[in-house]
């Protein structure tokens, strides 16, 4: 199965600054990337995904960025504020899996006011 | 739409007890997955249905875990007999086709003592 690995677990930066989390995959077959975000006590919600035909997508102050060769895809935010505080996480889905999202292990991020 | 409904929100039983969570997903959506999270395991993926069959269970835990979706908006998820180490969060999601990211119901909080 899909070995699905997030980096840093935990990520402090001040208000305003970049933050920038990495998701490795193992499978080359995987073909749709999405990341989502888990606020304390609330539900995943998708915040933004990719498909293996781009290489990079954005959404205001969120992007997301795809390297196939290098089996990795990064979610980038850009002046972070209190509300991103949060845990993302990334979730590749094989297209020989299903419909099967496999879960990082999250990144919990805090932004400090 | 009100999105994916799970009922109950919290659940408090005791060991040995039978419980049941319910779930109705987004009208249209034929696609469902029961998930549940801990702290130590993060989001697993139990079990997960297309069009009312179940596709993949390798993630039910043991025999005491079932699940089952009668028509196209309602799912179960039964454990019997519940016991201290289910205590989690259980979330259910449903999405449509495979093209689609999910979205996950509020979740389910059990504890059992």
């Amino acid at each position: 199965g899909e070995n699905v690995e997030q980096h840093p677990s935990t990520l402090s930066v001040q208000e305003g600054d970049s933050a920038v989390i990495k998701c490795t995959y193992s499978d080359s077959a995987s073909n749709y990337f999405p990341w989502y975000k888990q606020e304390l006590g609330k539900r995943p919600q998708l915040i933004i995904d990719i498909r293996s035909n781009v290489g990079e997508k954005k959404d205001q102050r969120i992007a997301v960025t795809l390297n196939k060769t290098a089996k990795h895809f990064s979610l980038h935010i850009t002046e972070t504020q209190p509300e991103d505080s949060a845990v993302y996480f990334c979730a590749p889905r094989t297209n020989n899996a299903g419909n099967m999202l496999t879960f990082g292990g999250g990144t919990r991020l805090m932004v400090k006011p | 739409d009100a999105g994916v409904i799970q009922s109950p929100r919290h659940e408090v039983t005791e060991m040995g007890q039978e419980v049941t969570l319910r779930c109705k997903p987004i009208s249209g959506h034929d696609y469902l997955f029961w998930y549940r999270q801990t702290m130590m395991r993060g989001l697993e993926l139990l079990i997960y249905f297309n069009n009312n069959v179940p596709i993949d269970d390798s993630g039910m835990p043991e025999d005491r875990f079932s699940a089952k979706m009668p028509n196209a908006s309602f799912s179960t998820l039964k454990i019997q007999p519940s016991e201290p180490r289910d205590s989690a969060v259980y979330f259910c999601a449903s999405s449509f086709r495979k093209a689609y990211g999910y979205t996950f119901g509020s979740g389910t909080r059990l504890t059992v003592v």
